[in-house]
């Protein structure tokens, strides 16, 4: 069965500082991988998603991820953070086109200090 | 993409009561899920609803305590049954948006038993 991981709990960052998500999945084929964010009182909103192809895709907000097979990666950046930006930050995989199966980490709250 | 409508969106119950959560899609899906996020915790899979079928509940879950409706393409509900504040969480509705290939979620119900 697939899994996700996300090492950090918790990230403070200062706004306008540049932003890395962790996030490693476990896999034995190419997985689906999302990443959602939720903010206070609301539900997961999709901020960008990986298939297949070009493995740095863009999201909304400014935000980007760069799937890395080789270290089963798929971390989430932004150059510079802005106080709307604090939230907690869900990694996600599927199997290919079983939705019924994602599979969430456990979550990064993100802190943005003035 | 779907829209999704949850309600209600936060209540206070009493332990040993039931409340029924309703999931509203502005479209026609085929697949409903509801998940369950308690505190602090990620999402985790309650159970798959398909319209005109039993729900099919993942591990861990069961139908005595969770019933589940699809009586038709664009709605479903959720029953929490004989509650006890174990089950203090936030309650998800999502669809499998096919159109855009991904989870799409309503902004939850978050449920508080004392």
């Amino acid at each position: 069965a697939q899994s996700v991981t996300q090492p950090d709990i918790h990230i403070t960052v200062s706004e306008g500082a540049s932003l890395e998500l962790r996030c490693n999945y476990s896999y034995g084929a190419t997985p689906y991988l999302f990443w959602y964010v939720q903010s206070p009182g609301q539900g997961l909103q999709l901020l960008l998603k990986y298939f297949s192809g070009d493995t740095l895709v863009q999201g909304i907000k400014g935000f980007e991820a760069e799937f890395k097979r080789s270290q089963s990666s798929f971390n989430l950046r932004k150059p510079s953070v802005h106080w709307s930006d604090a939230a907690e930050y869900f990694c996600a995989v599927a199997v290919s086109g079983g939705y019924q199966k994602v599979t969430f980490g456990t979550g990064t709250k993100l802190q943005v200090i003035p | 993409s779907a829209v999704i409508s949850q309600k209600p969106s936060r209540d206070i119950c009493q332990r040993g009561t039931s409340l029924t959560i309703q999931c509203q899609v502005d479209s026609q899906v085929t697949m409903m899920f509801w998940y369950r996020q308690q505190p602090g915790q990620s999402l985790t899979l309650i159970a798959t609803a398909n319209q005109g079928s039993e729900a099919t509940y993942e591990s861990g879950f069961v139908i005595d305590k969770f019933p589940i409706s699809r009586p038709n393409l664009t709605f479903s509900t959720l029953t929490v049954s004989n509650m006890s504040p174990e089950d203090s969480s936030i309650y998800l509705c999502s669809v499998e948006d096919s159109g855009a290939n991904v989870l799409t979620f309503g902004a939850g119900s978050r449920l508080t038993v004392l």
